[in-house]
């Protein structure tokens, strides 16, 4: 079936730093890629996607790939801020499914210090 | 353009009963999907509602169920809670053309969060 696997967490990185956040998928078809960020106390919120083979998506800073010959869409962002600090999720669209259901990846936690 | 609400912020209630969370989608969406998050995971979705009638759904009981307004504002019904239940629930709206490709950006509000004791 289809499914998101992520690295597994926490990442902690100083201010500055380049942060990558691995996101590889298993997947029938050709879905679209998201990623979704949620801050404590928060509901998830889109950060960028990409719908096809080779779509770059960015938002803020941060990026990410679609890359269908590695099935993989890794979160990149060169420098990265302590406001950054949030759980990260990478998603598909289940296309098992009519509508616009999404599947997740168990998300990965990053602490960003100053 | 008002965003997704959801109802009650917090629950708490006791192994067998039933609970009823409510999502007001934002506006001019026409779909909403619910998501079941645990501690430390990634929400799982539950079902969707497009127009008023289910047309997804995921791994999860019929004790699990829902109804989607005229309004478009939504409501997800559990029944006989069982412990594992606990958990934030997600709702999230999105603007759905049944004859474009996928892509949809989906809008989610903050959750309930439920326990179950």
């Amino acid at each position: 079936g289809n499914s998101v696997t992520q690295m597994e967490g926490p990442v902690t990185l100083s201010e500055e730093a380049f942060l990558t956040i691995n996101c590889t998928y298993t997947a029938t078809g050709y879905p679209s890629l998201f990623w979704y960020v949620q801050y404590p106390g928060e509901g998830l919120q889109l950060l960028l996607k990409a719908t096809k083979a080779d779509d770059k998506g960015s938002n803020k800073g941060f990026e990410a790939t679609y890359r269908k010959e590695t099935t993989s869409f890794h979160l990149e962002k060169g420098s990265v801020q302590v406001s950054d600090s949030a759980v990260y999720f990478c998603a598909l669209s289940d296309l098992d499914q009519a509508g616009t259901a999404l599947i997740f990846g168990k998300g990965t936690t990053l602490s960003v210090s100053s | 353009e008002t965003g997704v609400t959801q109802s009650p912020t917090h629950l708490i209630k006791t192994r067998g009963q039933q609970v009823t969370l409510r999502c007001s989608s934002q506006s001019g969406h026409n779909t909403v999907s619910w998501y079941q998050q645990a501690l430390g995971q990634g929400p799982q979705f539950i079902f969707q509602y497009y127009r008023e009638e289910e047309n997804g759904r995921g791994n999860f009981p019929p004790r699990f169920s829902g109804l989607q307004f005229p309004n478009y504002s939504s409501e997800l019904n559990v029944n006989a809670l069982e412990l594992d239940d606990s958990a934030l629930y997600l709702c999230a709206s999105s603007l759905y053309v049944t004859s474009a490709p996928g892509g949809y950006e989906q809008y989610f509000g903050p959750g309930t969060r439920l326990t179950v004791t």
